[in-house]
Formats: structure tokens, C-alpha cells, sequence
């Protein structure tokens, strides 16, 4: 069964404007950890955001938020004010309780691009 | 600082062939892991090591997939007698896990990613 789901496959988004991505996750684990990374099209993989189940705030860094709501386990990324060097993958992964300090499970990505 | 390197970036082969794809790890980081990443695809899991003991291989494809960590540094992935569904991104990243951390915290680490090593079988 998939454990990360992101339902859009790609997004316009003007530059300046803010920008969601979903990201469902599935998990019987009351602890655990989701994060995001973005991917440019130099291949490399940017952390940006850690949110942890226990965690009461929602996860900012900077432009980026995490909105997460553990009773719909959803953990939606939240770009604002987006610039032309957002445009990248984007990757929600999870981490669980079982195996904490173990492996990540990647969704399939959001293509974003930003335009002028 | 010096991030985590893959060697090498691009490796073309024969079916059937075998292959070894390097991974340095940042220095001092105590879990390494292998991911395989198709076109378009996120990071699938192969196999981690805390320190040289390999934890986990229940992402390994086939038995033809192996990795070591003989020293607790260097780890390297070997895939024998390729196949050309075995052509991908391969990819390996490194976490700081300090053993004796309050379990919760642990989550936190964030794995490092290396740039890859782009297979292709032909």
C-alpha cells in the first residue's frame, strides 16, 4: 500500500504567488516524522522542512510552512511567495515510529513551476 | 564542508555486466542508506547501515543487489549481472543518528543526499 500519497502531478504557479502541495500520508505508528525535499533539475535533493508527530506548531522554515493536520494525516507544504528558483520536484517522505532513525518513503512528487 | 559523494556519476554497462557504485558519506555521520530513483519517480529504499551493520536490506530487489560498510565509512552497492530494469538514479545519503538520543528526536535527522550515480544498462 502507498504510505506517501501527493495527488498533483504537476502545478503552474505565478512568481510571488504562495503555493500548497498535498501530501496524505498512511500510518498505524504514533510516532513518526514527515518531511519535504525538493529536487531541481540539477538532480540534488534539498531538504527544507521536518515536522514530527508529537509535535504541537506547524513546521516553518522561512517560505516554508507545514501544515499539518494529524487526524486527516495530511502534512501539505506551503511555498509563499513563490521566486523562479522554486521551480523543482517536490517530495514529501515519512519516516516511521518503528523504525526511527531508518529508512524514508517518498511520495511520487510534484513538478512546480514557477513562472513569471 | 565536504557533503556525501557518489562515484561514479554516470557508469553506462553491458547486460550482465557487474557493477560498483561508491558512496562517501559525510564524515562522522553514522547512518548511510541506498536509494534507487526512476524518471519522475520519488526515492525508492534499498538498504541502511548504523555504523558497518547493515540494518536493513528489505528494499533490495533480488539477491543480485548487495552492499557493504566493511568500516563504518565507505559503502558500496554492487549489483551483479545487470539488467536493464536495474538502469536508474542511484542514490546514497547520510544522517548524523547519535545512539543514546531520546527516541522522539531521532525523527529529526534529515537525511543528506548525495548526487547520484546514473546507471544505465544497455
Amino acid at each position: 500500500a502507498q504510505k506517501i500519497t501527493q495527488t498533483q502531478p504537476g502545478m503552474f504557479v505565478q512568481e510571488k504567488e504562495a503555493v500548497t502541495l498535498d501530501c496524505t500520508y498512511d500510518t498505524s505508528d504514533q510516532s513518526y516524522g514527515l518531511f519535504w525535499y525538493k529536487q531541481p533539475s540539477s538532480g540534488e535533493m534539498i531538504f527544507l522542512i521536518y515536522q514530527g508527530s508529537y509535535d504541537e506548531q506547524n513546521a516553518t522554515e522561512g517560505r516554508y510552512s507545514l501544515n499539518f493536520q494529524k487526524a486527516r494525516k495530511s502534512a501539505n507544504l506551503v511555498i509563499s511567495a513563490s521566486q523562479l528558483g522554486d521551480s523543482a520536484m517536490y517530495f514529501c517522505a515519512m519516516r516511521e515510529g518503528t523504525d526511527s532513525w531508518g529508512k524514508l518513503q517518498f511520495g511520487a512528487g510534484t513538478q512546480v513551476v514557477v513562472t513569471p | 564542508g565536504a557533503g556525501v559523494s557518489q562515484s561514479p556519476r554516470y557508469k553506462v554497462t553491458k547486460r550482465g555486466q557487474d557493477v560498483a557504485l561508491r558512496c562517501d558519506p559525510i564524515s562522522g555521520h553514522v547512518s548511510l542508506y541506498w536509494y534507487r530513483q526512476a524518471l519522475g519517480q520519488g526515492p525508492e529504499f534499498l538498504t541502511y547501515f548504523n555504523y558497518e551493520a547493515q540494518q536493513d536490506k528489505s528494499g533490495l530487489p533480488n539477491d543480485r543487489f548487495s552492499a557493504e560498510r566493511p568500516e563504518g565509512s565507505i559503502s558500496t552497492l554492487t549489483i551483479q549481472r545487470t539488467e536493464q530494469r536495474d538502469s536508474a538514479m542511484y542514490r546514497c545519503a547520510s544522517s548524523p543518528y547519535l545512539p543514546g538520543q531520546p527516541r522522539f528526536r531521532t525523527f529529526t535527522y534529515e537525511q543528506y543526499f548525495g548526487p547520484g550515480t546514473r546507471l544505465t544498462v544497455t
